[in-house]
């Protein structure tokens, strides 16, 4: 089964500062993985997504993240964080066949200025 | 533009009654989800639709009901034997059911509030 762990509910960062949202994930194959972001009573919006070749992946507004098979994380950063960039974001895994999403909790990122 | 609609934004439901929530999509996507997301536990998938005419049950299917009559629409009805059903309602479709690499795409959600 699927599994996908988001450590640290809450996140806070300085504007600026370095942005690290943690995932780690469980399965007997590599998966598929994605970051999404939600806004305030708003949908999730893709920021980027792992599936086949160079593990550094780069998404929308400066984030990128690495898989690392063998640590099973694909930790989200961004060099600098705005204050735009508060809001939720998850982590998810699909399988290699079917496209069911298995979520992790959220991570709730807040900027300060 | 294509997306993805849900409607209403904001549903208030007395309890024992039965509510349809709205989910259309113009991206000619296959498959269609229903998530259910509370504070605290990201999201969980309620049901699922690869093909027009069929679906399947999510982890958490006890207490809804889908139709999936059209390509574009995939209707969820909370019904009165949901027994906690205020929660923030979340649909997204993909191109295929079948691929894991596929995104799924979301809308913009209904908050379903039980007075």
């Amino acid at each position: 089964a699927q599994s996908v762990t988001q450590l640290g509910s809450h996140v806070s960062v300085s504007e600026g500062a370095l942005v690290l949202l943690r995932c780690n994930y469980s399965s007997s194959v590599p998966p598929y993985l994605f970051w999404y972001v939600q806004y305030p009573n708003q949908g999730l919006q893709l920021l980027l997504k792992y599936t086949t070749g160079a593990t550094l992946v780069k998404g929308i507004n400066g984030f990128e993240a690495e898989f690392k098979k063998s640590e099973t994380s694909f930790h989200l950063t961004k060099p600098s964080a705005h204050m735009s960039d508060a809001a939720e974001y998850f982590c998810a895994v699909s399988r290699n066949t079917g496209n069911q999403f298995y979520f992790g909790t959220g991570t709730s990122l807040t900027v300060i200025p | 533009d294509g997306g993805i609609t849900q409607s209403p934004k904001y549903l208030f439901r007395k309890e024992g009654q039965n509510v349809t929530l709205s989910c259309e999509q113009n991206l000619n996507h296959d498959a269609m989800y229903w998530y259910r997301q509370d504070p605290g536990q990201g999201l969980r998938l309620i049901y699922y639709s690869q093909i027009v005419n069929d679906f399947q049950k999510g982890d958490i299917a006890e207490g809804y009901s889908v139709s999936r009559e059209k390509k574009e629409s995939f209707p969820l009805t909370v019904t009165s034997a949901q027994k906690n059903p205020t929660a923030f309602y979340l649909c997204a479709s993909s191109n295929s059911g079948t691929r894991g690499a596929d995104t799924q795409y979301f809308g913009p959600g209904t908050r379903l509030t039980v007075l």
